[in-house]
């Protein structure tokens, strides 16, 4: 069936550093990807999407592309924040909402 | 920002009891989901409801568990008899439209069957 990896955290980085959480898919066919976010105390919420190979999605400095040739999804960020602390969870969909997640990668920023 | 709203944040049961997860979906959404997350492991999809009726479940969604929106506002997750491996962080969602990939999640509920 269909499956996402994503990296294993949890990531701690300082201020300012580069960001990358590696992200895989398995599917059969093209899936839509996307990225969540989810900071303290809140729910889940769209970061950022791409729906077809070689899509960029971009979003508050993060910036995701579909890679069909390595079914990657990598979420990067070129100068992270203490307010980007939250866990981040990749996820593939064919249209109908019903998304197959990652376990979801805690990143902590440090003043 | 409208939001979805779930309570209680902490439920904890005894294994055997019935528990309902309670939900209100952002208002004129038309789309509802219950995902949840074992401790440690990747979220789940459960079930999916539209029109007043169950669009897709997954296997995990067996007959021990439903769902019902009563009253148009809320949106219930009901397991009639728990058990110890129902226990995990269940989430729910709601969205405008299919086919769009933006959900909006609650916040969840921390759900401990002892």
């Amino acid at each position: 069936g269909d499956s996402v990896t994503q990296m294993e955290g949890p990531v701690t980085l300082s201020e300012e550093a580069f960001l990358t959480i590696n992200c895989t898919y398995t599917a059969t066919g093209y899936p839509s990807l996307f990225w969540y976010v989810q900071y303290p105390g809140e729910g889940l919420q769209l970061l950022l999407k791409a729906t077809k190979a070689d899509d960029k999605g971009s979003n508050k400095g993060f910036e995701a592309t579909y890679r069909k040739e390595t079914t990657s999804f990598h979420l990067e960020k070129g100068s992270v924040q203490v307010s980007d602390s939250a866990v981040y969870f990749c996820a593939s969909g064919f249209g109908n909402e019903k998304l197959t997640f990652g376990t979801g990668t805690r990143l902590t920023i440090i003043p | 920002e409208p939001e979805v709203t779930q309570t209680p944040s902490h439920q904890v049961t005894q294994m055997g009891q019935e528990v309902i997860l309670r939900c209100v979906p952002i208002s004129n959404h038309l789309y509802f989901y219950w995902y949840r997350q074992i401790l440690g492991q990747k979220v789940e999809f459960l079930v999916s409801f539209y029109n007043n009726e169950i669009s897709e479940k997954s296997e995990i969604f067996d007959d021990q568990f439903s769902v019902e929106r009563p009253d148009g506002s809320n949106f219930t997750l009901k397991i009639r008899s728990t058990k110890l491996e129902d226990s995990a962080m269940y989430f729910c969602a709601s969205s405008e439209a299919e086919g769009l990939g933006k959900l909006f999640f609650g916040s969840g509920t921390q759900l401990s069957v002892l």
